[in-house]
């Protein structure tokens, strides 16, 4: 089944270090993104990409890094620059059409002491 | 971008029908409207999408005013498993930058 699989599930790390969360899809689809959610709020937007080798800062990008040099993986990075790095963050992908629907995965829980 | 309002929060009862509003004022010509729902601990899951005319789906059905400025996604039949966070969005051809608001918490009552 096509789909967007995001790993891990849980992500525990010391403060100060770097994390990459991953990101893959085998849908074929040229735009990928990021989201943060944090308690009670709703997604906001860290990167985004519209095709391989090219992507744009979101709302909040202070803090974080991508790269695409696959058309089916968006991995991202938590550096230690991000001050409140503990959230759940999503990974989506879509065709890139206005009325071809987001696909999100269930994405990864990052806890950072 | 394009900026939608919608409730922090409903009410419904279970077996009843629920109408969950959303304002998108700024809405341009060639703006689909699309709507998402959130279980805890998941990512969202797409609910169903229009232009113009109404759209119906298994999910759900979409209401699209006149004016195209509002829009109102309609469960017919409230179950416990459809209490989510309910997110309108707008997609714009030209714009990959996709944001999100708070949406709205829907709670559905036994």
């Amino acid at each position: 089944d096509g789909g967007i699989t995001q790993s891990p599930k849980y992500l525990f790390r010391k403060e100060g270090q770097n994390v990459t969360l991953s990101c893959e899809q085998n849908l074929n689809h040229d735009a990928m993104y990021w989201y943060r959610q944090d308690p009670g709020q709703g997604l906001r937007l860290i990167y985004y990409s519209q095709i391989v080798n090219d992507f744009q800062k979101g709302d909040i990008a202070e803090g974080y890094s991508v790269s695409r040099e696959k058309k089916e993986s968006f991995p991202l990075t938590v550096t230690s620059a991000q001050k409140n790095p503990t959230a759940f963050y999503l990974c989506a992908s879509s065709s890139g059409t206005r009325n071809s629907p987001l696909h999100f995965g269930n994405g990864t829980r990052l806890t950072v002491t | 971008d394009a900026k939608t309002t919608q409730p922090n929060s409903m009410e419904s009862n279970e077996e009843e029908p629920v109408h969950l509003p959303c304002n998108h004022s700024t809405i341009s010509g060639t703006d689909y409207i699309h709507w998402y729902r959130q279980l805890p601990s998941q990512g969202p899951e797409y609910v169903i999408h229009g232009l113009t005319s109404n759209v119906n789906n298994r999910m759900a059905s979409l209401a699209i005013a006149e004016d195209r400025k509002s829009s109102t996604l309609i469960l017919h039949r409230a179950t416990l498993r459809d209490a989510a966070v309910y997110y309108c969005i707008l997609l714009r051809g030209s714009n990959y930058k996709l944001t999100f608001g708070k949406g709205t918490l829907l709670t559905v009552n036994p």
